[in-house]
């Protein structure tokens, strides 16, 4: 199985950068997945990293660490509508995806 | 249709009832998913589909089934609902098992009494 762990929530000022760290155990890895999901939505894709390394799309940019199991998002330029919940995913080597709970992001102004 | 269609929108159930949470994707897609959502928890796989005719458990499969008679349709079934079934039910898809992207439903808010 596996086990994904993120913070609960966190909380930035508009224009600000946000850095959400996820950690896993797996018993099989096939990629890394980060998708967003606003309050009362269906969660929508953000990035895939499967080797190491950093994917820059835009104002968000994730990394993954394969020997030590770590990956983040990274939030640039923070904007009002970033408010959402991120999740992190593991797919392992059955193509399945496991989820972590998610981290809340608040945006202040 | 445009994407992927869950319905219905909410449920309220009595417990022991037979249920059926029906989703349906335009996409062509080969893949489907059934995940639940709890607070707290994040999502978890029930049930998915590689192909039309095949299916396969996920991480908490008991009290669902799921049947994949044709590509578009993959609806979810509780057999004899309990409380603890009450969550948020998201539909997903995907091209193949392999590719990296899933597209999600609306969901499905399920309670059952």
């Amino acid at each position: 199985g596996q086990n994904i762990d993120q913070p609960t929530e966190m909380t930035a000022t508009e224009g600000a950068i946000v850095q959400i760290n996820c950690t896993y155990q797996t018993s099989g890895f096939n990629g890394l997945f980060w998708y967003q999901q606003h309050a009362g939505e269906a969660p929508t894709f953000l990035s895939y990293n499967v080797l190491d390394g950093l994917e820059e799309k835009g104002r968000f940019s994730s990394f993954l660490s394969r020997s030590k199991g770590y990956s983040y998002l990274l939030l640039k330029e923070l904007q009002m509508k970033d408010s959402a919940s991120y999740l992190c995913a593991v797919r392992d080597n059955d193509y399945k995806l496991s989820f972590g709970a998610g981290t809340t992001v608040t945006v202040r102004a | 249709i445009a994407g992927i269609t869950q319905a219905p929108t909410s449920q309220i159930l009595a417990a022991g009832r037979r249920m059926t949470l029906r989703c349906t994707q335009d996409m062509r897609h080969n893949a489907m998913y059934w995940y639940r959502q709890d607070l707290g928890l994040g999502l978890r796989l029930i049930h998915y589909s590689n192909t039309a005719g095949t299916t396969g458990k996920g991480e908490v499969p008991d009290g669902y089934s799921v049947s994949r008679a044709n590509t578009d349709d993959f609806p979810l079934t509780l057999a004899s609902a309990v409380p603890s079934q009450t969550s948020v039910y998201f539909c997903a898809s995907s091209p193949g098992l392999e590719v990296d992207e899933q597209f999600f439903g609306p969901g499905t808010r399920l309670t059952v009494l």
